[in-house]
């Protein structure tokens, strides 16, 4: 089975410093890892995955993650927040494939940049 | 490329009632899969469809199925509706099954289902 733990719900920057959203991850076959930005009244949209390529990833609108096999961890980062960048992120896991392969999500963390 | 479209967009019914949510995914799309979103529990899967068959299931009463049509499209339905089943409802669609290698979910802006 895999599973996703987001640390902490809420995350609070100023907007220009760095954004860093934690995602540890436990799965008993390799995964793949994602995650997804969701604005609200809307559906989620696909930041980054990690498909077992590099281990570094760049997603859209500056955003990476590094995959750390070690740590089992998948965290989410962007050198300088933008207002727009206010909504809440979704660390996701799936096995690589198999009848069982779906989307499990973490509970998800509410990202606030201040002016 | 229309994205994946989900009607209603917000819906209110009453306890004991029953309801349908639809889900036209993307042209070519032919896997469709639904969660259901809510403050307690988060994201949590609750079936795909893969050319008009049930290929995995998430952890939910027997209230809760779904179908697919030949042209891709979904819809699921909840019987005997509960308070607890007010949520967001999400769809998303890919090109081929979760069970084969890796291909993108896209979502639609889901379904507000209000249960009173």
């Amino acid at each position: 089975a895999q599973s996703v733990t987001q640390l902490g719900s809420h995350v609070s920057v100023s907007e220009g410093a760095l954004v860093l959203l934690r995602c540890n991850y436990s799965s008993s076959v390799p995964p793949y890892l994602f995650w997804y930005v969701q604005y609200p009244n809307q559906g989620l949209q696909l930041l980054l995955k990690y498909t077992s390529a590099a281990t570094l990833v760049k997603g859209i609108n500056g955003f990476e993650a590094e995959f750390k096999k070690s740590e089992t961890s998948f965290h989410l980062t962007k050198p300088s927040a933008h207002m727009s960048d206010a909504a809440e992120y979704f660390c996701a896991v799936r096995r690589a494939t198999g009848a069982n392969s779906k989307l499990t999500f973490g509970k998800g963390i509410t990202l606030s940049v201040r002016p | 490329k229309a994205g994946v479209t989900q009607t209603p967009r917000y819906l209110i019914k009453t306890r004991g009632q029953q309801v349908t949510l639809s889900c036209s995914p993307i042209s070519g799309h032919r896997s469709v899969s639904w969660y259901q979103q809510t403050p307690g529990q988060g994201l949590q899967f609750l079936f795909e469809y893969f050319s008009e068959t049930q290929r995995n299931k998430g952890n939910f009463p027997g209230r809760f199925s779904g179908r697919q049509f030949s042209n891709s499209r979904s819809e699921m339905n909840v019987s005997t509706l509960e308070l607890g089943d007010s949520a967001l409802y999400l769809c998303a669609s890919s090109r081929q099954s979760q069970a084969s290698s890796y291909n993108e979910q896209f979502f639609g802006p889901g379904t507000r289902l209000t249960v009173l």
